[in-house]
């Protein structure tokens, strides 16, 4: 059972550069999320979809955009990499029906570096 | 959007001591569920334990219980018979009866010392 894959799990990036973050699940879970993890911040939201065809922003959206064509994938794209963008990366997933104490479940992360 | 809040940046606990994680909140809701996950040095997010708003009794697993206390909006997590691999930054998360979002507190990183 795969869950949540992120790939890749490492990545350096030079200033200005761009790449594209993949996550896959194979839960069928409407709702995905990417988070980023900096130290004392605790994981912030950065874009979510519930379902395919349908994203939105989250609390810090700047500099990344997202798709969801379909309901397995939830690509995170950075157009110009900043070093601000220095993080770990989560994309996450849940079910998402009504009254729903499902939790949500992770991928591994990625921890990308910006030089 | 709501907000939690873990005002403990670090702890530390004896092994095969208890030790007890804070966590509060803020919502004007009634009905939500509240969820403790753990984050060991692997960097993977582990849930620990989950809490449904509704319920009076508090979730228990293992040796890892909550106190949920609803008026107070507090919902903190005890860790009895700590453990070398109870080592981790811990996370308390909100998730909204009526949407998919979780709020996710800074975190409180553990530290068990032998």
């Amino acid at each position: 059972n795969a869950g949540v894959t992120q790939t890749p799990k490492f990545q350096v990036l030079k200033t200005g550069q761009s790449m594209t973050l993949q996550c896959a699940q194979d839960m069928n879970h409407e709702y995905m999320s990417w988070y980023r993890q900096d130290p004392g911040m605790g994981l912030r939201l950065i874009h979510y979809s519930v379902g395919a065809g349908i994203t939105d922003q989250g609390e810090v959206p700047n500099g990344y955009n997202v798709s969801r064509s379909t309901t397995e994938d939830f690509p995170l794209r950075l157009l110009s990499a900043a070093p601000s963008q220095t993080s770990v990366y989560f994309c996450a997933s849940s079910y998402s029906g009504w009254g729903s104490n499902q939790p949500q479940h992770f991928g591994d992360g990625t921890r990308l570096s910006i030089l | 959007a709501q907000t939690v809040t873990q005002s403990q940046p670090e702890m530390s606990v004896q092994e095969a001591e208890t030790v007890t994680l804070s966590c509060t909140y803020d919502t004007s809701e009634s009905d939500y569920y509240l969820f403790w996950y753990k984050q060991p040095p692997s960097r993977q997010m582990i849930l620990v334990i989950r809490q449904e708003a509704y319920k009076q009794q508090n979730a228990t697993e293992n040796r890892f219980s909550v106190n949920f206390q609803k008026a107070a909006k507090s919902f903190s997590l005890k860790i009895s018979d700590s453990q070398l691999g109870d080592a981790a930054m811990y996370f308390c998360a909100y998730r909204r009866n009526t949407g998919n979002q979780f709020y996710f507190g800074t975190g409180t990183s553990l530290t068990v010392i032998p």
